[in-house]
């Protein structure tokens, strides 16, 4: 079965510090991965997709994630912090589920607080 | 280019009622579909839909139903409501229907069954 998995349900960090934000999937086959984010009460916004272009994925508000196929990792980092950045963070993976279709499976989310 | 447009954005219904939520897809894409988000059970896919036929379709009971139209707009429908139906349902659209394809959301419908 496909699944992802979001290690932390909760990350805090001080504003200007690292963020990182873990994503596993697991697959047979080579996935199209996505993260999202979602602020209070609004829907979910695309931060950046992996379709096998290429491994290091720069998306939006200067977060990239990285793909790595050895440790079925596509993990979501920016290199400092600010305030604006504190919602919930969703990983997804789309796979086939049968002949054309494909289905988006999404983690549990991370919730992001940055502090002061 | 307008985003994908849900209405209502908020909505509350008691248990037995029937609820329809609309979705305008961003111009130009063909393929919508419809997600369940609750605090327990998180994201979850109900169906998509692709010029006017059903693609493919999660876990949920029969309760749960839509359609596409002609101009790609979309509509669910729940019936006999749940008080565990309380949930915000989100659309989404994109161009095309398979792997890879991006995938865009609303701003949501917030159900609330009491």
């Amino acid at each position: 079965a496909q699944s992802v998995t979001q290690l932390g349900s909760h990350v805090s960090v001080s504003e200007g510090a690292l963020v990182l934000l873990r994503c596993n999937y697991s697959s047979s086959v080579p996935p199209y991965l996505f993260w999202y984010v979602q602020y209070p009460n609004q829907g979910l916004q695309l931060l950046l997709k992996y379709t096998s272009a290429a491994t290091l994925v720069k998306g939006i508000n200067g977060f990239e994630a990285e793909f790595k196929k050895s440790e079925t990792s596509f993990h979501l980092t920016k290199p400092s912090a600010h305030m604006s950045d504190a919602a919930e963070y969703f990983c997804a993976v789309m796979l086939n589920s049968g002949g054309s279709n494909y289905k988006l499976t999404f983690g549990k989310g991370t919730l992001l607080t940055v502090n002061p | 280019k307008a985003g994908v447009t849900q209405t209502p954005r908020y909505l509350i219904k008691t248990r037995g009622q029937q609820v329809t939520l609309s979705c305008s897809p961003i111009s130009g894409h063909r393929s919508v579909s419809w997600y369940q988000q609750t605090p327990g059970q998180g994201l979850q896919f109900l169906f998509e839909y692709f010029s006017e036929t059903q693609r493919n379709k999660g876990n949920f009971p029969g309760r749960f139903s839509g359609r596409q139209f002609s101009n790609s707009r979309s509509e669910m429908n729940v019936s006999t409501l749940e008080l565990g139906d309380s949930a915000l349902y989100l659309c989404a659209s994109s161009t095309g229907h398979g792997g890879g394809n991006t995938i865009y959301f609303g701003e949501g419908s917030w159900l609330t069954v009491v």
